[in-house]
C-alpha cells in the first residue's frame, strides 16, 4: 500500500530556476493540500483542491502554482524559485469531511534547498 | 483567521505524564486535531475531537473545551519513542476548502 507519495525527497535548487515536486496518492482522496513546513512557524497552507479540476489558495500561496489534473495527482509548481521558499514541503490528502473526520494523511516531505 | 498557541518544548521523564496544552481562536470551529511527528518524519494522526469532553485511546488521550478554545494532549506511561513533536490543528468551516490550520508544535523529549 502506497497511500501517497512524493518526488523528490530532497532537492538543492538555483534561485531563478523552475521546479515541480509531484505527489500522488493511490486511495481516491477527493482532497489535497501542499503545506511548506519552516522551524517555528509550524505547517502553512499553500494551496488545495477539494476535488479533481478545482484549486484554491491557501494561507501563503504567492509564487507557487498548482494545477488537479485528475484524482491522484497534485504537482506543486514553483516558477522561478527564491531562497525564501527553502523549506520541507508536504503533499496530504483527505477523503474530505462527509467520508471521515477529515483527517489528512501525509506524503514523507519534499526537503527543498533553493540558493 | 485563526490564532493557535501551544508551548515550544516540553521535558519529562520515561514512564510519567505529560500533558501538551493548546489554545485557539476560530469564528467556525469544527474539530480540533492531534498529530505526531517525529524528527525528518511525516505527520501522523493521533486523535480527533470535535464535542466537549476526553477521548480515550490507549496511552494518549485528548481533551476538548469549546467554550473556553482549549485542548490538551495527555500521553501516558512514557516511552523513549515518544519523543517527537506534537501538533495541534483546528478546522474552520467558513475557511475555503474546510482546511486544517496548524499550531508551531511542541517538542517533547523523553529522558530516561
Amino acid at each position: 500500500i502506497a497511500g501517497i507519495t512524493q518526488a523528490p525527497t530532497s532537492q538543492i535548487l538555483a534561485a531563478g530556476r523552475r521546479m515541480t515536486l509531484r505527489c500522488t496518492q493511490d486511495m481516491r482522496h477527493n482532497a489535497m493540500y501542499w503545506y511548506r513546513q519552516d522551524l517555528g512557524l509550524g505547517l502553512r497552507l499553500i494551496h488545495y483542491s477539494n476535488t479533481a479540476g478545482t484549486t484554491g489558495k491557501g494561507e501563503v500561496p504567492d509564487g507557487y502554482s498548482v494545477s488537479r489534473a485528475n484524482t491522484d495527482d497534485f504537482p506543486l509548481t514553483l516558477a522561478s524559485a527564491v531562497p525564501s521558499q527553502t523549506s520541507v514541503y508536504f503533499c496530504a490528502s483527505s477523503p474530505g469531511p462527509a467520508q471521515s473526520t477529515g483527517e489528512l494523511f501525509f506524503g514523507e516531505g519534499s526537503r527543498l534547498t533553493v540558493l | 483567521g485563526q490564532n493557535i498557541d501551544q508551548p515550544t518544548e516540553m521535558t519529562a521523564t520515561e514512564g510519567a505524564i505529560v500533558q501538551i496544552n493548546c489554545t485557539y481562536q476560530t469564528s467556525g470551529f469544527n474539530g480540533l486535531f492531534w498529530y505526531q511527528q517525529h524528527a525528518g518524519e511525516a505527520p501522523t494522526f493521533l486523535s480527533y475531537n470535535v464535542l466537549d469532553g476526553l477521548e480515550e485511546k490507549g496511552r494518549f488521550s485528548s481533551f476538548l473545551s469549546r467554550s473556553k478554545g482549549y485542548s490538551y494532549l495527555l500521553l501516558k506511561e512514557l516511552q523513549m519513542k515518544d519523543s517527537a513533536s506534537y501538533l495541534c490543528a483546528v478546522r474552520d468551516r467558513r475557511a475555503a476548502g474546510n482546511k486544517l490550520t496548524f499550531g508551531g508544535g511542541t517538542r517533547v523529549l523523553v529522558k530516561p
